[in-house]
């Protein structure tokens, strides 16, 4: 089974709809993250979470929300639909490294194309 | 705000080596990695680099350099399912957490 799981893994919706894309995890980590994939530009930080409790905006979080349901679980809502929207989105989970050279490497789910008409 | 600047598309031939270059701001630097992406799926973890030098694992490699804000990924032995998008994020450290992603390096890889 995948560590990392995504639904829906593909989404047709219209313009002003309420969306969400559910993500969830069973690697333990406690961190997670939701990223925008567009074509020819790099992966763009959504929302991050570091425990539950913790909740944090990214790079382009204008017209996006999240819940951290639990320590698996971690979903992202988009209020209103608008076509720039559109993109491949990524969730992904790390767990958080003690020491200088331990990583914070990210493990990504397999995505959800969302199309935005 | 930082950037990351990696060629957009490279060709390479089966059985030949390839290096991928990655230049980045060092203000704040923490850590670098490189991710591979086949078309359409999730990106994978590659490597991760924090001190200079040379990192290898397997046919690949991952070189950095701090001071000079340089890293590259070094392919060995090019095998067909080497065609990927190869991503380079570096994660910086100040008063907020940032891990900041290239766009991209899509490498084809010719018979």
């Amino acid at each position: 089974d995948a560590d990392v799981t995504q639904t829906p893994r593909n989404r047709i919706t219209k313009t002003g709809k309420r969306i969400m894309l559910e993500c969830s995890q069973t690697k333990g980590h406690d961190r997670m993250y939701w990223y925008r994939q567009d074509p020819g530009l790099g992966l763009r930080l959504i929302y991050y979470s570091f425990d539950v409790k913790d909740i944090n905006k990214g790079e382009i979080s204008d017209g996006y929300s999240v819940s951290r349901q639990a320590q698996a679980k971690f979903s992202l809502s988009l209020e209103s639909a608008i076509p720039n929207q559109t993109a491949l989105y990524f969730c992904a989970t790390s767990d958080r490294g003690l020491t200088l050279t331990s990583t914070d490497t990210q493990y990504f789910g397999p995505g959800t194309r969302l199309t935005v008409l | 705000g930082q950037n990351i600047d990696q060629p957009t598309e490279m060709t390479a031939t089966e059985g030949a080596i390839v290096q991928i270059n990655c230049t980045y701001q060092t203000s704040g630097f923490n850590g670098l990695f490189w991710y591979q992406q086949h078309a359409g799926e999730a990106p994978t973890f590659l490597s991760y680099n924090v001190l200079d030098g040379l990192e290898e694992k397997g046919r690949f490699s991952s070189f950095l350099s701090r001071s000079k804000g340089y890293s590259y990924l070094l392919l060995k032995e090019l095998q067909m399912k080497d065609s990927a998008s190869y991503l380079c994020a570096v994660l910086y450290m100040d008063s907020n957490y940032q891990l900041i992603w290239g766009a991209g390096t899509k490498l084809i890889i010719k018979p």
